[in-house]
């Protein structure tokens, strides 16, 4: 069975633009939730989609938003890029929404210059 | 002051020792305790998850939760190089979220 995958892997871009990454969850599974990765504030819960609706934010501006598809892909996208920004962008996928199934992704490194 | 307390280490032991990684944690909601581990440019992944108090063994790795002074440890038997990566504690208030908080994570390396 293949893991969650994320694209791109990397990116770059400049303050200002914006962005969007991209989350195929697990076959089966239908709960994407999204993770912020950085050195100083570690691993931070942005949101979680569940069924195409957002079940739950984390304290994120909403310049992070999300959406969720029919088929459980996951999208989140980022406006008005901040240097802070820069971080690892983490996927993770479960089936229903039941924590002993989660599974994460890769993650997606974005690099604000 | 972090909802979730987790010292980042560097720690590096001889193989073969035993590890204790340690959080703490100042909410009393959280119910649902998990460590994940997280090798370098990979995401995370679950190694236990153990709800309310007690203990919870799989192979090598013990996981103990002890509510009363919101304290959970992760210990690791016979530890090997393999084993060297960062460890990351995180709790939930239900089992039925995606939503969980997660510790800094504590860097460990394992020395042959």
């Amino acid at each position: 069975k293949a893991g969650v995958t994320q694209t791109p892997r990397y990116l770059i871009k400049t303050r200002g633009q914006q962005v969007t990454l991209s989350c195929s969850p697990i076959s089966g599974h239908r709960s994407v939730s999204w993770y912020q990765q950085t050195p100083g504030q570690g691993l931070q819960f942005l949101f979680e989609y569940f069924s195409e609706t957002q079940r739950n934010k984390g304290n994120f501006p909403g310049r992070f938003s999300g959406r969720q598809f029919s088929n459980s892909r996951s999208e989140m996208n980022v406006s008005t890029l901040e240097l802070g920004d820069s971080a690892l962008y983490l996927c993770a996928s479960s089936f229903g929404a039941v924590q002993e199934t989660q599974y994460f992704g890769p993650g997606t490194r974005l690099l604000v210059l | 002051q972090k909802e979730v307390e987790q010292d980042p280490g560097p720690l590096s032991v001889p193989e073969g020792a035993i590890v204790s990684l340690n959080c703490t944690y100042s909410n009393s909601a959280f119910q649902y305790f998990m460590w994940y581990r997280q090798y370098s440019r990979k995401g995370p992944e679950l190694l236990m998850y153990t709800y309310s108090s007690g203990n919870k063994e799989d192979g090598r790795f013990t996981a103990q939760v002890d509510k009363s002074s919101k304290y959970i440890s992760l210990f690791i038997r016979d530890s090997q190089p393999s084993d060297s990566a960062t460890y990351l504690c995180a709790m939930s208030r239900s089992s039925n979220t995606g939503k969980l908080i997660f510790g800094q994570g504590t860097t460990l390396q394992v020395k042959p």
